[in-house]
């Protein structure tokens, strides 16, 4: 099981991103994908989750800014971030949700991708 | 659902015990799970549902707890087990993670 993020860079505040996460190892299709940041400040923060029929949960604080999606053809979740603020300034993780019957957990990480908001 | 973990930082020997805690705001029954972080690198599943290692998680690892009080404790520390240690809810959205405990010598 592998997860490549990709995308993270410096951008301006106002500005906009997409972030990727390439996977393999799995059968993408068939999991939930997460995207979770970490910041020195805030610690570790859920941010968005899309399922494998795509229903999306936001945290408040990206809901109308942040857009998650999939592509199952390439085995790929993108974060399209607009509107950034100088907060989300973050090391932005995809995580796989491993489903149980009652239960999940995320069990994969990718190794993050650094977005840097400042002027 | 706030998460509160203490002690913030346990300082510590190898070969010795740690014991960290996780307070949650309201009950989470046992949908709660604890990660390490090491420098540098994405948080790893230690325990997921409280109780239950994650795979190739080492015996020394146990969790236990269920309501709103949680306890990750490793039995004898070895040297790799430096680290940040985060609790993580699932009982209701937003998910939320803990503060972080800092393991160190």
């Amino acid at each position: 099981v592998q997860l490549v993020e990709s995308g993270g860079t410096l951008v301006q505040p106002g500005g906009s991103l997409r972030l990727s996460c390439a996977a393999s190892g799995f059968p993408f299709s068939t999991y939930k994908m997460n995207w979770i940041r970490q910041t020195p400040g805030k610690g570790l923060e859920w941010v968005a989750e899309i399922s494998q029929t795509n229903t999306i949960y936001y945290t408040d604080s990206v809901m109308g800014r942040f857009t998650i999606s999939r592509d199952n053809v390439k085995s790929s979740v993108y974060l399209h971030m607009n509107i950034l603020r100088d907060e989300d300034t973050a090391v932005y993780y995809c995580a796989r949700r491993l489903d149980r019957i009652g239960y999940y957990y995320f069990d994969e990480w990718g190794q993050g991708t650094l977005v840097t908001v400042s002027p | 659902i706030v998460l509160t973990q203490s002690p913030a930082t346990l300082s510590l020997s190898p070969g010795e015990r740690a014991t960290l805690s996780c307070w949650a705001s309201q009950s989470l029954d046992t949908s709660l799970d604890w990660f390490q972080q090491k420098s540098g690198q994405a948080p790893r599943l230690l325990i997921y549902e409280a109780s239950n290692r994650a795979t190739g998680i080492p015996a020394r690892f146990s969790g236990s707890g269920s309501g709103t009080d949680f306890t990750l404790t490793i039995s004898s520390l070895e040297p790799e087990d430096f680290a940040v240690y985060y609790c993580q809810q699932r009982i209701e959205w937003p998910l939320t993670f803990g503060g972080g405990t800092k393991v160190e010598i």
